[in-house]
């Protein structure tokens, strides 16, 4: 199994409510990544989890909350978004960070818009 | 500072041979990467190199290093109109962070 999931696809939410990002891999990698991707723009990395603790955090706004429930799973909580934070918002696993080749292996996406 | 530059659009015919240039900053570099991004999709990891190579063949893939020069560039033989995305080169970031560094993308436009 050489896929990242993530759930959902798309989400709309107004500006008071609470969402969760879901993102899930089973190749045995120990890092994950969460990055937020405008159109037509490369991807922005927000945060960096190795061996479910988080290793980098890129000044990202305490409305995105992330957590690493187990080294599968990465989730991103998200609380009292912005219109501005509407996004694709990619997850990323590799097998490490330190050394090696570090290949990042990206999900989908999801499609958020805020209103 | 880290910093990656691509030119934003490259047209081809379709049968031609693409080539997308990418300059970076970060001399201690490790590895090179190239990702393929079409409409609405993630990233697709296509190619990587070691910054101690200076070419890399996969199929109709060609990377070329000049690490004097900071100059990466992917050629793609024989394009088709399903190469047509956003290829985004990256580097990873000198320490061990995993953090990549990506080029702003080049959109392919592979005309029939």
């Amino acid at each position: 199994d050489t896929e990242v999931t993530q759930t959902p696809k798309h989400l709309v939410m107004g500006m008071t409510n609470k969402k969760s990002l879901k993102c899930e891999q089973h190749m045995g990698h120990r890092a994950m990544y969460w990055y937020k991707q405008k159109a037509k723009k490369p991807p922005e990395l927000m945060f960096v989890y190795s061996y479910e603790k988080l290793s980098i955090n890129e000044s990202v706004p305490s409305r995105f909350s992330p957590e690493c429930p187990n080294s599968s799973l990465l989730n991103l909580h998200l609380h009292a978004l912005q219109p501005e934070d509407s996004a694709l918002y990619l997850c990323a696993s590799s097998q490490g960070l330190a050394g090696g080749i570090n290949e990042q292996f990206f999900g989908p996406g999801t499609r958020l818009t805020v209103l | 500072g880290e910093d990656v530059e691509q030119s934003l659009f490259l047209s081809v015919r379709e049968g031609d041979s693409s080539v997308i240039n990418c300059t970076y900053t970060d001399s201690s570099s490790t590895y090179l990467y190239w990702y393929k991004q079409e409409p609405g999709a993630g990233l697709q990891l296509l190619t990587y190199i070691f910054s101690n190579m200076d070419m890399k063949q996969d199929q109709r893939l060609t990377v070329l290093l000049n690490k004097k020069d900071k100059h990466l560039s992917l050629r793609i033989a024989d394009t088709q109109t399903g190469d047509s995305a956003i290829y985004f080169c990256a580097e990873l970031f000198s320490g061990n962070t995993g953090k990549l560094i990506f080029g702003q993308g080049t959109t392919l436009q592979v005309k029939p």
